[in-house]
């Protein structure tokens, strides 16, 4: 079993939906990475978090540290956003490094 | 964005044959990190730099060989490739261990045939 586990695996969307991604994990973490890959390849970082929630722009992220859980919100979807959005958890003991969820494929269409 | 410069950013080359990756920063990062990514697999670490002249492995590096000897370049190396190495590799770097995001180059997509 996947220490970083993500779904759904694969999301269409109509433009102008509100989507959720959902990422669990099993291990002790620092903080959590959310990063997009595009279609050309490129990664970005997204947002880092260890607590709480975070907003830019129209996304959010938000963790439970208990549940071991994170969420990823796109509001008012558009096409731009279609991409492979990525989780990613740091392992703590001041330590950098990273276990990668499998992504979710995010396609939205007009 | 950071700037990470990838090179080659492709390449097809044949089964036995060595390959070097480079990978270039001008952001004077401390930490440098490989990377493949597969499908069906998370991306995973292949080997990572805290420094001029220090790499450690990762989950895996069985294959591979790193080098640093500028703060600003990290060459991974295929001594001998395999069809299971065919894959595309991103670079990544960071200032800082904990809760600092890493930043990634632009991936090197590489088969060998």
């Amino acid at each position: 079993k996947n220490e970083v586990e993500q779904s759904p695996q694969n999301l269409t969307a109509q433009e102008g939906e509100f989507i959720t991604i959902n990422c669990s994990y099993s291990v002790g973490i620092s903080a959590l990475h959310w990063l997009q890959q595009h279609p050309g390849g490129g990664i970005v970082s997204l947002f880092m978090l260890s607590s709480g929630k975070k907003k830019h722009g129209r996304l959010i992220a938000t963790i439970n540290i208990q549940e071991k859980h994170s969420s990823l919100h796109i509001t008012a979807s558009h096409p731009r956003d279609s991409a492979v959005y990525i989780c990613a958890v740091i392992l703590p003991f001041n330590t950098d490094k990273l276990i990668f969820g499998t992504g979710t494929r995010l396609q939205v269409f007009p | 964005d950071a700037g990470i410069t990838q090179s080659p950013r492709h390449k097809v080359t044949e089964t036995g044959t060595p390959v070097t990756l480079r990978c270039h920063q001008t952001e004077n990062h401390r930490y440098m990190y490989w990377y493949r990514q597969d499908p069906g697999h998370g991306l995973r670490l292949i080997h990572y730099s805290y420094g001029v002249k220090d790499t450690d492995k990762g989950e895996v590096s069985d294959g591979y060989s790193v080098s640093r000897s500028k703060t600003e370049d990290f060459l991974l190396t295929l001594e001998s490739a395999t069809s299971s190495q065919t894959s595309v590799y991103f670079c990544a770097i960071s200032d800082s261990v904990g809760n600092q995001p890493q930043h990634f180059g632009d991936g090197t997509r590489l088969s060998i045939l």
